[in-house]
């Protein structure tokens, strides 16, 4: 199973974009990439899940560069309440649909 | 129900205690989901379940820890004996079970806080 490098964590403000990078350098040929969010004393949210180019819904966008070994989450225009953990996660279908879950990245925004 | 749900919410159990958590995913979600959290870390896979088969239950860290879905509906997770190094958040997600490559979306539920005394 691929396991995943982000950032601890970011910082940004109110109206901004921001981006947040993850590597998954040993991404297998079947992995999607899904990106999670998790408030304080809540079970994670699905935000986005792409396998290769650009991806876009009405929260997100991720980037997958051609060689896939890394992604970009981008939340255009931020407010407070994007304040939360994002979690990268790299798998498949197999391996009985088991996730590895890293630290995610801790984003707080600021007004 | 909306969402999945969990119960209790907190609990509060001294060493030595046995405790059961229980889970009712999402109706008709064939997949359902143990994680457990530990303060600022990420959910660690504890074991899967696919309708009332077991696929998986290669993260339950031991023989103490117990998940069942005898119907293929409401799961419950049994820990036995309860130490303090079990104190943690215990996460449920359920998901449709889809054909295809992609990893399915896990819809969570708020989870349960375990504190062991």
């Amino acid at each position: 199973l691929a396991k995943t490098t982000q950032p601890i964590s970011m910082d940004s403000y109110e109206g901004q974009e921001v981006n947040i990078t993850c590597s998954h350098n040993n991404i297998a040929t079947n992995d999607y990439i899904t990106w999670y969010q998790q408030f304080p004393s809540q079970g994670p949210r699905f935000i986005i899940q792409g396998y290769k180019t650009k991806v876009t819904n009405e929260v997100a966008s991720l980037f997958i560069p051609a060689d896939r070994k890394s992604s970009t989450l981008s939340l255009p225009r931020v407010s407070l309440s994007d304040t939360a953990v994002y979690y990268c996660l790299v798998g498949n279908a197999g391996n009985n649909r088991k996730l590895i879950w890293g630290l995610g990245t801790s984003l707080a925004v600021n007004p | 129900g909306a969402g999945v749900s969990q119960s209790p919410r907190y609990k509060v159990a001294k060493r030595g205690q046995d405790v059961a958590l229980r889970c009712d995913p999402i109706s008709g979600h064939v997949s359902l989901f143990w994680y457990q959290q530990a303060l600022g870390q990420g959910p660690e896979f504890l074991t899967y379940f696919q309708n009332e088969a077991q696929l998986d239950k290669s993260g339950l860290p031991s023989d103490r820890f117990f998940a069942e879905r005898p119907e293929g509906s409401v799961s419950t997770l049994k820990i036995q004996r309860t130490q303090q190094e079990d104190s943690a958040v215990y996460l449920c997600a359920s998901s449709l079970w889809q054909a295809g490559g992609g990893t399915d979306t896990q819809y969570f539920g708020p989870g349960t806080r375990l504190t062991v005394l």
